[in-house]
């Protein structure tokens, strides 16, 4: 069974630049979360999305949106790059969501912005 | 405001001795607690969890321990081996939204 694919890995963006992520779920998962892990900061969430509706959304600016599709692929869209914006990405899918329990990580995106 | 704090951003021991993970917590909602463990270049993957209404939950090795009334958990791992190199994070949540710490760094020496 796959697990959770990100794409792309890696990739470099100028300041005032936007950025788009992607990530398929393991089949069959319906919710997907992303978070952002800078160092000292650990995982911060950015938001969740379940049957394309977004159910849950952390403290971050409206230039980091998202969305999901019918078949549970998400992507989430960071516009006007700041230089603080440069992290790891993380998606995460479970089956059904609404219940930490047990969240498949994928291996990240890691956006540099210069 | 960091409601889940790991103190220890890293921690090293010999192989075959304990490892204790410490990580603190502010929210009281906090129902649901959880630790990954996270190897570079790779995604975390889940280890062990532990509901508000235990004290204790085992795996093999990994044994978790809540202190709802300090506010604090710890994960051991006993015993440990160079495998378990590693940063782990502890999270909470009510719900789908996790909180994570910090992580702490463990290097387990042969």
């Amino acid at each position: 069974k796959a697990g959770v694919t990100q794409t792309p890995r890696y990739l470099i963006k100028t300041r005032g630049q936007q950025v788009t992520l992607s990530c398929s779920p393991i089949s069959g998962h319906r919710s997907v979360s992303w978070y952002q892990q800078t160092p000292g900061q650990g995982l911060q969430f950015l938001f969740e999305y379940f049957s394309e509706t977004q159910r849950n959304k952390g403290n971050f600016p409206g230039r980091f949106s998202g969305r999901q599709f019918s078949n549970s692929r998400s992507e989430m869209n960071v516009s006007t790059l700041e230089l603080g914006d440069s992290a790891l990405y993380l998606c995460a899918s479970s089956l059904v969501g609404g219940f930490a329990g047990e969240l498949f990580f994928g291996e990240g995106s890691r956006l540099t912005v210069l | 405001d960091q409601q889940v704090k790991q103190n220890s951003p890293s921690l090293s021991v010999q192989e075959g001795r304990i490892s204790i993970l410490n990580c603190d917590y502010t929210n009281s909602m906090f129902d649901y607690f959880l630790w990954y463990k996270k190897y570079p270049a790779e995604g975390p993957t889940f280890l062990i969890s532990i509901s508000s209404i235990k004290d204790k939950n085992e795996d093999g090795r990994f044994t978790v321990f809540l202190n709802k009334s300090a506010k604090h958990l710890s994960l051991h791992i006993v015993p440990s081996q160079p495998g378990d190199s590693a940063v782990y994070f502890c999270a909470a949540s009510p719900g789908s939204r996790l909180t994570f710490g910090e992580g702490t760094q463990l290097t387990v020496n042969p």
